[in-house]
Order: C-alpha cells, then sequence, then structure tokens
C-alpha cells in the first residue's frame, strides 16, 4: 500500500482565500484523522471520522473549517476564508480501529496564508 | 483526564545512549506508541508497547512500560545523528479509537 496520501504538500494562498486539503486514507482502514501541527500549539486533532462519519469536531478551530468524507478513499478539510493564524502543517492519518488504534500519518499539507 | 507529558529538549553525544520520558494519565490505554518526526515530514511510527507488557526491545530501540507510576521511556542505544528528530509518545483511548499525544521531545544529536 502507498500509505496515506495527501495533497496539496504545500499551499499558499491569500488572506480570505479558500483553502481545500485533501486526504487519501490507507485501503481498509476505517478511521480517518486530522491534526494540526504548529510550533505553538503542537499536535493538534481537529476532527475524525469513523466510517465516513464525523465522530469527534470538537478540535476544530472555529466555522470557517469544515471537514467531509464523501467515501472510504477520500477526505477533505476546508477553510473558508483562510487567516494568517492558519498557517501550519495539515496532517491526516488513518487506523483500522476496532481496538486496533495505531495511526499511519500522511506527509503533510504545509500551508502558508499570506 | 487525558494528558501526555514529555520534556521539551534532549541533547546527547553520538553514540550515547538517549532515554526520552513520558507520563501518561490514563490507567486503561491499551497501547502506548512512539513516533518520531523528522524535519519536514510526517509523524513515523517506531514502536509501540502494549500495556501488559514491560519492556519491549527492538534494534537500538528499547521500551520501558511502569503502570504504576503511569510512566513510558524510549531508549535510543547508540544514538546517531540519524537519531535527530521529535519524539512524540501516545496513549491509546480504547473508548474512543483516538490517540493522545504528547508535545514531543526534540532530540539533538552532537557529533
Amino acid at each position: 500500500d502507498a500509505g496515506v496520501i495527501q495533497s496539496p504538500r504545500h499551499e499558499v494562498t491569500e488572506m480570505g482565500q479558500e483553502v481545500t486539503l485533501r486526504c487519501k486514507p490507507i485501503s481498509g482502514h476505517d478511521y480517518l484523522f486530522w491534526y494540526r501541527q504548529t510550533m505553538m500549539r503542537g499536535l493538534e486533532l481537529l476532527i475524525y471520522f469513523n466510517n465516513n462519519v464525523p465522530i469527534d469536531d470538537s478540535g476544530m478551530p472555529e466555522d470557517r473549517f469544515s471537514a467531509k468524507m464523501p467515501n472510504a478513499s477520500f477526505s477533505t478539510l476546508k477553510i473558508q476564508p483562510s487567516e494568517p493564524r492558519d498557517s501550519a502543517v495539515y496532517f491526516c492519518a488513518s487506523s483500522l480501529g476496532d481496538r486496533e488504534e495505531t495511526q499511519y500519518f500522511g506527509p503533510g499539507t504545509r500551508l502558508l496564508v499570506l | 483526564g487525558e494528558d501526555v507529558e514529555q520534556s521539551l529538549f534532549l541533547s546527547v553525544r553520538e553514540g550515547d545512549s538517549s532515554v526520552i520520558n513520558c507520563t501518561y494519565t490514563d490507567s486503561s490505554s491499551t497501547y502506548l506508541y512512539w513516533y518520531k518526526q523528522e524535519p519536514g515530514a510526517g509523524l513515523q511510527l517506531l514502536t509501540y508497547i502494549f500495556s501488559n507488557m514491560d519492556m519491549k526491545q527492538d534494534q537500538r530501540l528499547t521500551v520501558l512500560l511502569n503502570k504504576k507510576d503511569k510512566h513510558l521511556s524510549l531508549r535510543i542505544a547508540d544514538t546517531q545523528t540519524g537519531d535527530s528528530a521529535i519524539y512524540f509518545c501516545a496513549e491509546s483511548n480504547p473508548n474512543t479509537d483516538k490517540l493522545i499525544f504528547g508535545t514531543g521531545t526534540r532530540l539533538q544529536v552532537f557529533p
């Protein structure tokens, strides 16, 4: 398996623009997680899905952030409108679940909002 | 509550052993993990230990678990410059299938 795939790897955008980050989990994994990493706040869990259903979105910072998982092989994290403080590295991870909690991370998307 | 704590920095000389420590709070955790993050990369699973084990060894890595004190450590023998990275400890939450990550320990290896 290719592992967790994220795109784009880098994104530079201007404040106010919409940003869409994409993730393809490992095939057969039932859980998908979105994290944000910054120097100031470390690694933060934003939202996670089980069988395409959002389970816990309490980490989503505000209404400008939304995430979807239309099928088992694809998820998006959208920021609209983006702000400079959203600049961070966004990671997607997946796990088998059902008591197998080991998470496998993608390479991340490095987002810079100017 | 859920909390995983690590020291922020560790500096060691090449060839020495490194010991990275972690404390956690959830006694119901089934697995405890160590992840490694190299600069500009994602988190890579290094090793994990099941909660009913005391020790696990994998080549240069030794994981020690003290359940009574809720203390986990990662020992890297013969530390190399390529081991320089951030090391994250994480505990599993079997009720939610989430992992709770520590703040990460930045290991710097100098010649």
